[in-house]
């Protein structure tokens, strides 16, 4: 397996600018995870999905953070519209069950 | 409520002397505790699980139910251990069959040539 995949690997946009990350999780994992990365607050879990439904999003920012999983093998963590502190960076990880979470390489994503 | 502390941000030792990282919980349930590693500008892999009790790197781990401990540990440290390390606990989210990490704040750890 490719374990996670996400892309772009690195963003360098605009404020006020649309950012869509994508996650493809490991195949057969059923949760995955969106986590945010950055100096000062360290690792942040954003929102997390299980059977493809969001279980808890508790720990999204704010109104302009939305993620998706439209299916087993995608999903999408967007950010409308992009501010300066959005900066940092973007993990997705996926996992079955109790078992251990596999990260992806993350998303490195600078709001200028 | 669960909880994982990890009392150190920053732990500096030298190459070939004992590394020790702290890792206490609070977990009401029996616990499933995991170590991750960052190396600089990486992704977070797995490095150990308490439950399968082996040795990866070098490193072990042993959970210790009384003093709610899972401290990480190695005998001789390497340069090449340099990296952020982090202890994570597994806990159920109610009601809905499914499982979150709990994650410490986080180790550097820097081995000094």
């Amino acid at each position: 397996d490719a374990g996670v995949i996400q892309s772009p690997r690195h963003e360098v946009t605009e404020m006020g600018q649309e950012v869509t990350l994508r996650c493809k999780p490991i195949s057969g994992h059923n949760s995955l995870f969106w986590y945010r990365q950055t100096m000062m607050r360290g690792l942040e879990l954003l929102i997390y999905f299980n059977n493809n439904v969001p279980i808890d999003d508790s720990g999204m920012p704010e109104d302009r953070f939305s993620a998706k999983m439209p299916n087993a093998s995608f999903s999408t963590l967007k950010i409308q519209p992009s501010e300066p502190r959005d900066s940092a960076v973007y993990f997705c990880a996926s996992s079955l069950g109790p078992e251990a979470q596999y990260f992806g390489p993350g998303t490195r994503l600078l709001v200028l | 409520a669960q909880r994982v502390t990890q009392p150190e941000k920053l732990l500096s030792v030298f190459k070939g002397a004992p590394v020790e990282l702290k890792c206490n919980y609070s977990y009401s349930g029996s616990p499933e505790l995991f170590w991750y590693v960052q190396y600089s500008r990486q992704r977070l892999q797995l490095l150990l699980r308490h439950i399968s009790r082996e040795s990866i790197k070098g490193f072990t781990a042993d959970l210790n139910k009384g003093e709610t401990s899972f401290h990480l540990k190695k005998p001789f440290a390497q340069e090449e251990d340099s990296a952020m390390y982090y202890c994570a606990l597994s806990n159920p989210y109610s009601g809905a069959g499914s499982y979150q990490l709990t994650f410490g704040k986080g180790t550097k750890l820097s081995v000094i040539p």
